[in-house]
């Protein structure tokens, strides 16, 4: 079975300090790894994606992550946060062994800007 | 290119009714999944459609059904409505086989059951 698990439910950060949001996955499978935003009343946003390429991904407006196989990791870091980067971020894992495309998101984590 | 349209954005019903849920899939995507979003919580995968029939399931009861239409369009339904389905219902839409699992998601029905 697929999981993942999102270390952090909620991450303050002043405007301009670097963010990290943590998360580790298990998977039977060679996994998808995503990052989605999910802004108030809004549908949630693709920021990246990992599929077996380069292990460094980036993804929109200024985010990226690393997937490291060693430590089933995949966190997701932004060198400066801005305000418009308050949200609620979700991990989430896709084994195309299941055929269907199903995505496991984390719990999230609520990241905070703070001015 | 338009996105994936939801509707109703909000409504309240009461337990034991039954609910359906609306979906416009993305212009040129051919599958449905839906996701249910409780309060503080990750979404969680419902059941998928692809070609009008479901295609892959998560662990709901069967009195979550759904259908998609030929032109990729979907419902939800929910028969007999307990409070504990009070939550925010995302449906999104993806194109099979372009390997990328990548879906496109609507702003969601948010559903009150008193």
């Amino acid at each position: 079975a697929q999981s993942v698990t999102q270390l952090d439910s909620h991450v303050s950060v002043s405007e301009g300090t670097p963010v990290l949001l943590r998360c580790n996955y298990s998977s039977s499978y060679s996994p998808s790894l995503f990052w989605y935003v999910q802004h108030p009343n809004k549908g949630l946003q693709l920021l990246l994606k990992y599929t077996s390429a380069a292990t460094l991904v980036k993804g929109i407006n200024g985010f990226e992550a690393e997937f490291k196989k060693s430590e089933t990791s995949f966190h997701l870091t932004k060198p400066s946060a801005h305000m418009s980067d308050a949200a609620e971020y979700f991990c989430v894992v896709s084994d195309l062994g299941f055929g269907n495309e199903k995505l496991t998101f984390g719990t999230g984590t609520r990241l905070t800007i703070i001015p | 290119e338009t996105g994936v349209t939801q509707s109703p954005t909000h409504l309240i019903k009461t337990r034991g009714q039954q609910v359906t849920l609306r979906c416009s899939s993305q212009s040129g995507h051919n599958t449905v999944s839906w996701y249910q979003q409780a309060l503080g919580q990750g979404p969680q995968f419902i059941f998928q459609y692809y070609r009008e029939e479901e295609n892959g399931r998560g662990n709901f009861p069967p009195r979550f059904s759904g259908l998609q239409f030929p032109n990729y369009s979907s419902e939800l339904n929910v028969n007999a409505l307990e409070l504990d389905d009070s939550a925010l219902y995302l449906c999104a839409s993806s194109l099979k086989g372009s390997g990328a699992n990548v879906l496109t998601f609507g702003a969601g029905s948010r559903l009150t059951v008193l």
